[in-house]
């Protein structure tokens, strides 16, 4: 089974400017999960789907980040403008929506992006 | 307003002996909880899980054990290996949400 996909897996940009990272979901994963991990730091999570439906973006600074997920398969996080404090690993994960035992209950992450705002 | 805490930042261990890391959590609605293990450069992936329903786990070399009147879990590596050198991670998730809350690592080394 392929693993969650995740592209660029660097970025230095300047602030004031506008990122945007993408991933790929293992095929079949219904939920789909967008973290940020500052140096030092564990993950906290931004961005929760279901399908194509938000579960949870209480977590996420609406005024510059947004992320979508058309189609419930791939998705998007954008950061518009950056900031300084943005500069972090922006990790994806995804996970079965249905299924008995420790398999549904788990989330697989990709290997996530590395920004660097200057 | 951590609900996650991992107390110890890093830990240091002889190969061979058993490791102990240690995970503190303040939800009472926390009910999966899950550990990662992380390297440099990559994602965390999966260790082992623990229902609230059972206070032990164990795979292989790996045994999680949950405390649920202090709200504290521990994962025990034995024997520990140099390959587990990374750092560790525990998460929550409350009542079938599957909205998982991680701690902040802890750095484990094991040195041969």
């Amino acid at each position: 089974e392929a693993g969650v996909a995740q592209s660029p897996r660097y970025k230095i940009i300047e602030k004031r400017q506008s990122v945007a990272f993408w991933c790929n979901p293992i095929s079949g994963h219904a939920t789909l999960y967008w973290y940020q991990q500052i140096l030092g730091q564990g993950p906290k999570l931004l961005i929760q789907f279901q399908n194509n439906g938000v579960v949870d973006d209480s977590q996420l600074p609406k005024d510059r980040f947004s992320a979508e997920r058309l189609k419930g398969v791939d998705s998007t996080l954008k950061i518009q403008p950056a900031k300084l404090e943005d500069s972090a690993v922006y990790l994806c994960a995804s996970r079965l929506l249905l299924g008995q035992g420790t398999g549904a209950n788990v989330l697989t992450f990709g290997a996530g992006s590395r920004l660097t705002v200057l | 307003d951590q609900q996650v805490k991992q107390n110890s930042p890093s830990l240091s261990v002889q190969e061979g002996r058993i490791s102990i890391l240690n995970c503190d959590y303040t939800n009472s609605m926390f009910d999966y909880f899950l550990w990662y293990k992380k390297y440099p450069a990559e994602g965390p992936t999966f260790l082992i899980s623990i229902s609230s329903i059972k206070d032990k786990n164990e795979d292989g070399r790996f045994t999680v054990f949950l405390n649920k009147s202090a709200k504290h879990l521990s994962l025990h590596i034995v024997p520990s290996q140099p390959g587990d050198s990374a750092v560790y991670f525990c998460a929550a998730s409350p009542g079938g949400t599957y909205k998982y809350i991680f701690g902040t690592g802890t750095r484990l080394k094991v040195l041969a």
